[in-house]
């Protein structure tokens, strides 16, 4: 799987839009982008996924550059319950495993 | 409701005691998971099972031990051969046979051994 660079951490203010880039330049054609995020002492939670399209949700957005070695997660309206660390994972096609690396800490301010 | 379950939450041994961490899904999923988690890292995956009777290690399985009888179980046991077995364990589950591969997980368990 390619791997990604995060940030280690971001601060938002509470109601603005988070927006959380990730970098993947050596993904390959066949490689999904997967963001999942870990509350404090809670299992990760699936947030979205994508291969080159833009993707919506009721959660989140994702937007991916259209060489595909970037993304960026958008938490339209950030509130506290969003604080968590927050995880960019590039996965390929029916590959069952994911690879968690350390993730960005979003802390969201009130 | 439909979910995995894990326990106990908190779970502490004596160092060169095996322990078993429980995991249960009802959500019919075929592929289950166990990672382990340390302060301020990422996941790393301990085993994973896509079938009934049959499993694989992941990156770190050295120390660990898992069975997979039933398709809603799938318990870890920690064996004294792991050098530093206190972490946090996170199982999850999957459906197979699709294009992408949603994880859902389950609470955890925090394991201290002493």
């Amino acid at each position: 799987d390619a791997k990604t660079t995060q940030p280690p951490s971001m601060d938002c203010a509470e109601g603005r839009a988070a927006n959380l880039p990730c970098n993947h330049s050596t993904i390959s054609g066949n490689e999904y982008v997967y963001w999942y995020r870990q509350i404090h002492s809670q299992g990760p939670q699936y947030i979205i996924h994508g291969l080159k399209n833009n993707e919506t949700n009721e959660m989140a957005s994702l937007i991916i550059t259209e060489d595909r070695k970037s993304s960026t997660l958008i938490l339209p309206h950030a509130t506290l319950r969003d604080t968590a660390v927050y995880y960019c994972i590039v996965r390929v096609e029916n590959d069952y495993k994911l690879s968690f690396g350390a993730g960005t800490t979003v802390t969201v301010r009130a | 409701d439909g979910g995995i379950t894990q326990s106990p939450k908190y779970l502490f041994r004596k160092e060169g005691q095996n322990v078993t961490l429980s995991c249960e899904q009802n959500l019919n999923h075929d592929a289950m998971y166990w990672y382990r988690q340390d302060p301020g890292q990422g996941l790393r995956l301990i085993y994973y099972s896509q079938i009934v009777n049959d499993f694989q290690k992941g990156d770190i399985a050295e120390g660990y031990s898992v069975s997979r009888e039933k398709k809603e179980s799938f318990p870890l046991t920690v064996t004294s051969a792991q050098k530093n077995p206190t972490a946090f364990y996170l199982c999850a589950s999957s459906i197979l046979g699709v294009t992408y591969n949603e994880q859902f997980f389950g609470p955890g368990t925090r394991l201290t051994v002493l």
